[in-house]
């Protein structure tokens, strides 16, 4: 089992830049979430999809941010235009049915 | 995988001894507990979970209490070893759905 696959690793981009990070679920999940982790904020639910629909995205911090989920093995973040502030380490996570999350390894975002 | 530099709280002990991770959760109404350890570079890693119906649950060298009257959840580790230095965040369940709340985290640093 890969577990969670997140690609890519590190990005660094300059301001206005669009920034997409991808995701692929372990395969069998429905449900699949999107994290963003800050030293000031912690980690915070950004959005969060079930059977590759959009359940809950109150957590989006404004419109520069979008998340797709086309089908069951792949999901993107995409930050648009990117700013200093979004520089964070973004995690996916997926579930199966029931309450644990399996979380990928992470993407390191730096908004230069 | 990656991690981020957060100014947190920090357990220091010595290789052996037990460890005690303390955290209060807001909401009265959650029912379900989870404790997550992550390591430098990683994501968060599942290590035992809780149900409200319960006071005590134990895993292999870990035991959750969850004391619902003063809305307090804690991770004892026994015999502490340096592979256990790692930040640990407690979350709750809250809402229709599984989503997470996490905690700020505690780190803790074994000593040998």
């Amino acid at each position: 089992d890969a577990g969670v696959i997140q690609s890519p690793r590190h990005e660094v981009t300059e301001m206005g830049q669009e920034v997409t990070l991808r995701c692929k679920p372990i395969s069998g999940h429905n449900s699949l979430f999107w994290y963003r982790q800050t030293m000031m904020r912690g980690l915070e639910l950004l959005i969060y999809f079930n059977n590759n629909v959009p359940i809950d995205d109150s957590g989006m911090p404004e419109d520069r941010f979008s998340a797709k989920m086309p089908n069951a093995s792949f999901s993107t973040l995409k930050i648009q235009p990117s700013e200093p502030r979004d520089s964070a380490v973004y995690f996916c996570a997926s579930s199966p049915q029931g309450y644990e999350q399996f979380f990928g390894p992470g993407t390191r975002l730096t908004v230069l | 995988g990656e991690s981020v530099g957060l100014h947190l709280p920090t357990l220091s002990v010595q290789e052996g001894d037990n460890s005690i991770i303390n955290c209060a959760y807001s909401n009265s109404a959650s029912d379900y507990f989870i404790w997550y350890k992550q390591e430098s570079g990683k994501g968060p890693q599942f290590i035992i979970d809780i149900r409200s119906n319960m006071d005590k649950r134990q895993g292999q060298r870990v035991t959750v209490l969850l004391n619902k009257t003063v809305k307090h959840l804690s991770l004892q580790i026994a015999a502490t070893q340096p592979g256990d230095s790692a930040v640990y965040f407690c979350a709750e369940i809250s809402g229709g759905y599984n989503k997470l709340i996490f905690g700020a985290g505690t780190r803790l640093a074994v000593h040998p």
